[in-house]
């Protein structure tokens, strides 16, 4: 069993929907939760960071974490064309220290 | 505030040669890690340096090591190539101690 688990789509969408990004992870360790948005042939760009469970929202982005169940989850509400990306999740157990990625999800959001 | 480079943006190279990656570490980051990233996958971790020093090590052989200079710029060497060693190569920089990490375009690497 792989550590991080991401279903790599494709998805598509039409604009304006809300999407719903999801990963599980398997080891209770993890405490560090990120999503990174890598446009294609470009490096990963951080878009939200949280600690344990709970939910941050920022603009149209919310990420929840669901230790109980290992879940993890980005959600992007009125989605744009340029939101089309896939989109990286990653943890960690101790602060600092290497990333742990999902294999990604590709998003289309379609005018 | 200068954000992550890397140089150079794409490389091939001949099974058995040797390359060197540089990346430049977003302006007062003291930290800085490299990933692999494969096709169609997540960034892998292979290493990480602070302080000119590993500072911790992914699954990945002894030819792929690294250096981190006093301005914490660092260079990834990797060594006798491979095909499997085709990939994306990102780096990404810290603050030490800090989950945030940022990172750079990537080296693109073609082993041919």
């Amino acid at each position: 069993q792989k550590e991080v688990e991401q279903d790599p789509g494709p998805l598509s969408v039409p604009e304006g929907a809300i999407v719903s990004l999801n990963c599980t992870y398997s080891n209770s360790a993890f405490q560090y939760f990120m999503w990174y948005r890598q446009y294609s042939r470009k490096g990963p760009e951080l878009l939200m960071y949280t600690y344990s469970s709970g939910n941050k929202e920022d603009g149209r982005f919310t990420a929840q974490v669901d230790k109980s169940s290992k879940y993890i989850s980005l959600f992007i509400r009125d989605s744009q064309p340029s939101d089309s990306a896939t989109y990286l999740c990653a943890t960690s157990g101790q602060a600092g220290t290497a990333l742990i990625f999902g294999k990604g999800t590709t998003l289309s959001v379609s005018s | 505030e200068t954000g992550v480079t890397q140089s150079p943006t794409h490389l091939i190279k001949t099974r058995g040669q040797q390359v060197t990656l540089r990346c430049s570490s977003q302006s007062g980051h003291n930290t800085v890690s490299w990933y692999q990233q494969a096709l169609g996958q997540g960034p892998q971790f292979i290493f990480q340096y602070y302080r000119e020093e590993e500072n911790g090590r992914g699954n990945f052989p002894p030819r792929f090591s690294g250096l981190q200079f006093p301005n914490y710029s660092s260079e990834l060497n990797v060594n006798a190539l491979e095909l499997d060693d085709s990939a994306l190569y990102l780096c990404a920089s810290s603050l030490q101690g800090a989950n945030e990490q940022y990172f750079g375009p990537g080296t693109r690497l073609t082993v041919t």
